[in-house]
């Protein structure tokens, strides 16, 4: 069965800090693998996508990485800011025409000051 | 550009009534994604239209239907609403639909089932 795990569930940082979320998954065939960040009640946007080949896609304090191997990815999040505060969602495309996306449940990310 | 957008924002309805909701592709973007984010949970796909034709569906009972547009606009219908029905619909669009085609969302429409 297609699936998409992350940890943690959630996750407290103070502002300036660091922090690494985790997804694993399980989808065969894979095309491609994306994180998006959720805002509370709104619409999930974009971060990175990454296919088989990349190990590494930045975008701005955001860093994802990807081992196809293990079947592992990891979204890395520097020097944290309020507006961090969000849920986390990693994505996986196993490939089929449709795009039939399949979610992981998220990770709620508070940032504090 | 303007983005994906949606409507209503929010809708109440009662168990056995029947929902629409709305849904507007970005300027060009020609498929349109449907799906169910229920408290707590991942989203689950519930279905895609492209040109008008509906491509592939998820794992939802066939009371979750909709169709759309020849200007691409898509809506959702749910018949005999229940309980569980209640979530936060997302609306994505992307142009074709091809595995890599980045999908955008909409902000979403909460339904409420009482």
């Amino acid at each position: 069965k297609n699936q998409v795990e992350q940890s943690p569930q959630s996750l407290i940082i103070l502002e300036g800090k660091n922090c690494t979320l985790q997804c694993n998954y399980t989808v065969s065939p894979f095309s491609n693998l994306r994180w998006y960040k959720q805002d509370t009640g709104r619409g999930p946007v974009s971060l990175t996508i990454m296919t088989f080949s990349e190990n590494t896609k930045s975008n701005g304090r955001y860093t994802a990485t990807l081992d196809a191997d293990t079947k592992q990815s990891s979204l890395h999040i520097t020097a944290s800011q309020l507006s961090d505060s969000a849920s986390y969602i990693c994505v996986v495309s196993p490939g089929e025409y449709g795009n039939k996306l399949v979610f992981g449940a998220g990770t709620i990310l508070r940032v504090k000051s | 550009e303007a983005g994906v957008t949606q409507s209503p924002t929010h809708l109440i309805k009662t168990r056995g009534q029947q929902a629409t909701l709305r849904c507007s592709p970005i300027s060009g973007h020609t498929s349109v994604y449907w799906y169910q984010q229920a408290l707590g949970l991942g989203l689950q796909f519930l279905l895609w239209y492209d040109e008008g034709e509906e491509r592939n569906r998820g794992n939802f009972p066939p009371r979750f239907s909709g169709r759309q547009f020849p200007n691409y606009s898509s809506e959702l219908n749910v018949n005999a609403l229940e309980l569980e029905d209640s979530a936060l619909y997302l609306c994505a669009s992307s142009w074709g639909g091809g595995s890599y085609n980045e999908q955008f969302f909409g902000p979403g429409t909460r339904l409420t089932v009482l």
